[in-house]
């Protein structure tokens, strides 16, 4: 089944604490992209990359990290998580941003850090 | 950037009952996306629709590129129908809108 993989679905982490949501697709996509989702703030993007080893800043990449060695992996790093990073996560991923072909997202992160 | 307005923020209806949802884009885009995210989370494409229209048994979607908006069109609403439903643009990145939050009564 082609699907975005993200684990894990749910964290709770302590402030300062290194942390690692992990992102796979298995449809070959090369466009991969973190987005996190807050009340009333919808859905803005983290980080983006257009193909392995190309990663580009969204609208809100303060506090994140990203690497694309794979083509199907994408993980998304908080160094030292804060309080501010709590939210809901979403991976993404298509064959180049929005097109006819779809736009897959997984079925999200919901992170709290205390 | 490209600014995407959604309206309404909120809509709540009667089952049964037909809606409009609004994406309004302040500059021309490549492509636009229409997504639904169900009461559990969940991402689901809708509608590719950089113009035109197209339907889809109840839901359908207008685009007028020119004129720098897209409707998403629901009718018979049921109750599966609610959650928030999000309009994305593509110029040189990808902006979602805000969403329109529906709540469908039973």
């Amino acid at each position: 089944e082609a699907q975005v993989t993200q684990n894990p679905r749910y964290l709770i982490t302590v402030t300062g604490k290194k942390l690692t949501v992990t992102c796979s697709q298995n449809m070959n996509h090369e466009y991969m992209s973190w987005y996190r989702q807050d009340p009333g703030l919808g859905l803005r993007q983290i980080y983006y990359s257009m193909n392995v080893e190309v990663t580009d800043k969204g609208d809100v990449p303060e506090g994140y990290k990203v690497s694309r060695k794979e083509k199907r992996n994408f993980p998304l790093i908080l160094e030292s998580p804060s309080p501010n990073q709590t939210s809901l996560y979403f991976c993404a991923s298509s064959f180049g941003g929005i097109s006819a072909y779809g736009y897959t997202f997984g079925s999200g992160t919901r992170l709290t850090v205390v | 950037g490209i600014q995407v307005e959604q309206s309404p923020p909120d809509l709540i209806l009667q089952e049964g009952a037909n809606s409009t949802l609004r994406c309004n884009f302040s500059d021309s885009v490549n492509n636009l996306q229409w997504f639904h995210q169900n009461p559990w989370g969940q991402l689901i494409n809708l509608f590719y629709i950089p113009s035109g229209t197209k339907q889809n048994g109840r839901l359908s979607a207008t685009t007028v590129a020119t004129e720098r908006y897209s409707l998403l069109y629901i009718s018979s609403s049921q109750t599966t129908d609610s959650g928030v439903y999000f309009c994305a643009v593509m110029g040189d990145k990808i902006i979602f809108g805000k969403g329109t939050r529906l709540h469908i009564l039973p």
